[in-house]
């Protein structure tokens, strides 16, 4: 059983606030990601991190921005939000090693943020 | 680039078996996985395949592997209402993970 946690579950918020969702998990995983679904149900890759200090972007665009200060913590801002930015939002961690051929994500939860 | 590709619905009845279809194109993928995702959720792994295995299982579960046509099946024998859900099929690429669009299992009282 993966312990990863997301907060908040859900959120409404108005557009132009900063918004930071947080993703922590306590099994040691180098690897964190960010996913966003929309709904459709297909998952975009839009920020992922190797570890400490490591941060990358991902398949999809995003104005969102992340950072990886301690390891079991990435947590991704969104400086303005907007209407847009309406999905639901997945973090997942994983053991493997750069490179490895696998790559077994857990997820959390989930946060659904809607933006009025 | 990477693909992988998944019908979009399923409707099955209580009790019958319900079969999953995913197609990828990296031919170099080494793992390929299934996950699980109910309402309101995130996604949950249900079982993975190496790439120089045919066929899996796992109690209800069996995935089969066609490398030639890159072709992976899941199956759910005897299934049940709290199989319903999105069944997302993935493969490790040069990105961590290509997530098919995921297939909505609807089951049938």
């Amino acid at each position: 059983e993966a312990d990863i946690y997301q907060t908040p579950r859900y959120l409404v918020i108005g557009t132009g606030k900063k918004i930071t969702l947080e993703c922590s998990q306590t099994m040691g995983h180098d690897k964190m990601y960010w996913y966003q679904q929309d709904p459709g149900m297909e998952l975009h890759l839009i920020h992922y991190s190797y570890g400490v200090n490591s941060t990358e972007k991902g398949d999809l665009s995003s104005e969102s921005t992340v950072s990886r200060i301690r390891t079991e913590h990435f947590p991704l801002t969104l400086e303005s939000a907007r209407p847009s930015h309406t999905s639901q939002y997945l973090c997942a961690s994983s053991a493997a090693p750069w490179r490895s051929p696998q790559e077994t994500q857990y997820f959390g939860p989930g946060t659904r943020l809607l933006v009025l | 680039g990477e693909d992988v590709e998944q019908s979009l619905f399923l409707s099955v009845r209580e009790g019958d078996s319900s079969v999953i279809n995913c197609t990828y194109t990296d031919s170099s993928s080494t793992y390929l996985y299934w996950y699980k995702q109910e309402p309101g959720a995130g996604l949950q792994l249900l079982t993975y395949i190496f790439s120089n295995m045919d066929m899996k299982q796992d109690q209800r579960l069996t995935v089969l592997l066609n490398k030639k046509d890159k072709h992976l099946s899941l199956r759910i024998a005897d299934t049940q209402t709290g199989d319903s859900a999105i069944y997302f099929c993935a493969e490790r690429g040069n990105t961590p993970l290509v997530f098919g669009k995921g297939t909505r299992l609807s089951v049938i009282a």
